[in-house]
């Protein structure tokens, strides 16, 4: 069936570095693939979104590529600060539709000051 | 806009009893989602509404579970009888626009079935 995978699962990183999350789907028609960041016993929120016609979209710290041809799309981090520990779900929609979305796994990223 | 209220936050029930979890969306939203989150299967969408219509049950997993919408306010999600491996945080969302794009999710009810 349909799914995407999230890599990596865990990621540590020093303030102020770069952070990057991967993931892939396999449904060829998905249109629309938002990020959510969940912090520890909170409600996941959406952070930043990017439609199929799209290849890459920044919001001051952070950004979302997407490469269709490889079904591949990343959520970048940059100048993390200690308040970016969460975890994180990239999602994809399904059957070139807009109704249902498949989550990632997670990856938990955490920020060492 | 207070958001999506769930209730209850914390659901303690021992096995073989109905777990009623109860959501009101957003006002103005047209869609609502149920999730069930473990650490095991991640997010799962087990139903969605639209205008207070269920469009897909596909993820709800047995016929011990069942959902209902009957205004534009309110949502229900119930499990007859529960099980221990129905225990996750039960996620209720909701949309403005079209389908699943920019969901606002509840606080989430954390149940345990033991």
């Amino acid at each position: 069936g349909e799914n995407v995978e999230q890599h990596p699962s865990t990621l540590s990183v020093q303030e102020g570095d770069s952070a990057v999350i991967k993931c892939t789907y396999s449904d060829s028609a998905s249109n629309y693939f938002p990020w959510y960041k969940q912090e520890l016993g909170k409600r996941p929120q959406l952070i930043i979104d990017i439609r199929s016609n799209v290849g890459e979209k920044k919001d001051q710290r952070i950004a979302v590529t997407l490469n269709k041809t490889a079904k591949h799309f990343s959520l970048h981090i940059t100048e993390t600060q200690p308040e970016d520990s969460a975890v994180y779900f990239c999602a994809a929609t399904l059957r070139g539709g807009s109704e249902k979305l498949v989550f990632g796994k997670g990856t938990k990223l955490t920020v060492n000051p | 806009d207070a958001g999506v209220i769930q209730s209850p936050r914390h659901e303690v029930t021992e096995m073989g009893q109905e777990v009623t979890l109860r959501c009101k969306p957003i006002s103005g939203h047209d869609y609502l989602f149920w999730y069930r989150q473990t650490m095991m299967r991640g997010l799962e969408l087990l139903i969605y509404f639209n205008n207070n219509v269920p469009i897909d049950d596909s993820g709800m997993p047995e016929d011990r579970f069942s959902a209902k919408m009957p205004n534009a306010s309110f949502s229900t999600l119930k499990i007859q009888p529960s099980e221990p491996r129905d225990s996750a945080v039960y996620f209720c969302a909701s949309s403005p626009g079209t389908g699943a794009e920019k969901l606002f999710f509840g606080s989430g009810t954390q149940l345990s079935v033991l």
